[in-house]
Formats: C-alpha cells, sequence, structure tokens
C-alpha cells in the first residue's frame, strides 16, 4: 500500500537537476509532494490529479502518469535551498481520503 | 493568518502513563490528519477527522491509541499505557477539504523513558 519512491537518496551541486519518482501499486486518485528540512513540518508542494497533468512551483515541477500509477518530481538548477526530505503521499480512493506517504528522499544541494 | 498549532511541543513521560497531544488547525478547515514520524522514518498516518462524518481510525496501531476532535475544530490524540516504542514525533496537519493541500504543524516530540 506504501507507494515506493526512488532513489533513496541523491547528492547534486548547485544547478544540477534531479528527479525523484513515487509508483505505487494501486490504481491512484491523487499523489501529493511535500518537502520537510531538518527539524521542521513538512511543507505542501503540490498536488496532482489523475490525468496526467503536469504541475509546476518555481523550477520545481510534476507528472502523473495515471497508467503507469507513477508520478515524478523535477527539480531543475537546484539551489541550496532544495536540500530536504521530499515525501510523495498517494491517495487511493477505496481506502478513503487519507494520504500514505512513501518513506522519503533525501535530498542535498552543495554549493 | 495562524497555521496549526500543536501542544505541547515536547513531551518526555515514563513508560505505562497515559499522554495527551493537542492539535488546534486552521481556522475553518473541515480535514484534520495525525501522523507519526519515527527518527529518520517516513510519515504514518494514524487517524483522519472530515467534518462530521465518523473519522478514518484505520491507521491506529493498537487500542491503546484513541483520538477525539471537538465541536469540528481542536483534535486530542490521547496514547494510554504508554510504551517506548511510542516514542516519536506526532505530527498534526489539518486541510480546507478532503484532497486539499495539508498544512502541518511543528509536531510534539514525544520520549518515553
Amino acid at each position: 500500500q506504501q507507494p515506493v519512491q526512488s532513489p533513496q537518496a541523491v547528492i547534486l551541486r548547485e544547478g544540477e537537476d534531479a528527479v525523484i519518482n513515487c509508483s505505487s501499486s494501486k490504481a491512484l486518485y491523487s499523489v501529493h509532494w511535500y518537502r520537510q528540512k531538518h527539524g521542521e513540518a513538512p511543507v505542501f508542494l503540490m498536488i496532482l490529479l489523475k490525468g496526467g497533468e503536469q504541475k509546476g512551483h518555481e523550477k520545481i515541477s510534476a507528472s502523473f502518469n495515471e497508467k503507469k500509477q507513477q508520478s515524478s518530481l523535477y527539480l531543475t538548477a537546484s539551489q541550496l535551498s532544495y536540500s530536504g526530505t521530499y515525501f510523495c503521499g498517494t491517495e487511493i480512493l477505496v481506502y478513503g481520503n487519507k494520504l500514505v506517504f512513501g518513506a522519503g528522499t533525501i535530498l542535498r544541494v552543495k554549493s | 493568518g495562524a497555521g496549526v498549532s500543536q501542544s505541547p511541543s515536547n513531551k518526555v513521560t515514563e513508560k505505562g502513563k497515559d499522554v495527551e497531544l493537542r492539535c488546534d488547525p486552521i481556522s475553518g478547515h473541515t480535514a484534520l490528519y495525525w501522523y507519526r514520524q519515527s527518527l529518520g522514518q517516513g510519515l504514518e498516518f494514524l487517524i483522519y477527522f472530515q467534518g462530521n462524518s465518523a473519522p478514518d481510525k484505520s491507521g491506529l496501531p493498537s487500542d491503546r491509541f484513541s483520538a477525539e476532535r471537538t465541536g469540528g475544530s481542536v483534535s486530542t490524540l490521547t496514547i494510554q499505557r504508554t510504551q517506548q516504542e511510542d516514542s516519536a514525533v506526532y505530527l498534526c496537519a489539518s486541510s480546507q477539504f478532503e484532497n486539499q493541500p495539508q498544512h502541518f504543524g511543528d509536531g510534539t516530540r514525544l520520549s518515553i523513558l
């Protein structure tokens, strides 16, 4: 039931790009993305609803492939402030409107 | 406006004691969620309240855990007869409606001695 995130961790230099994937074995209704910095609460990034649309947020965007039950988060021209743990939360209607979160992807951006 | 407020921010208690954790959601938010996050781990769903509907308790790990939401606003998570494995950060989140962005509080760090 828990979505699988990959990679588990990634280290980038400023200006490099990264992709974080989130896959589910169940049909998804929506995917949420959050970022959590060390010692802080998770912060919402974006929601994607089934339909394969891509959303953007500054230099961070995401896509949702309904057929593959997969979402990808794209971080372009990474900045130091992008460092943190990224979580995807998946909503599977048959389980109600709760989110089931993946284990997280640790992203570290170095100068 | 004010965000999600949780209290206490830290709680240290002895094994076997009961604890109550409080969450004050953003005003007007109808959905309220409780999660547990162990050190270095992901977010574990515990319980979800939506308006006046019966809560989704499917994530509560044992019958020692319970939660209520009074007047559609403040929520209390109660852990009875605490065990050392209950040590974690307990996060509360609220959203305007279901399927909307969730706003998290800073959490309560619970340590069981």
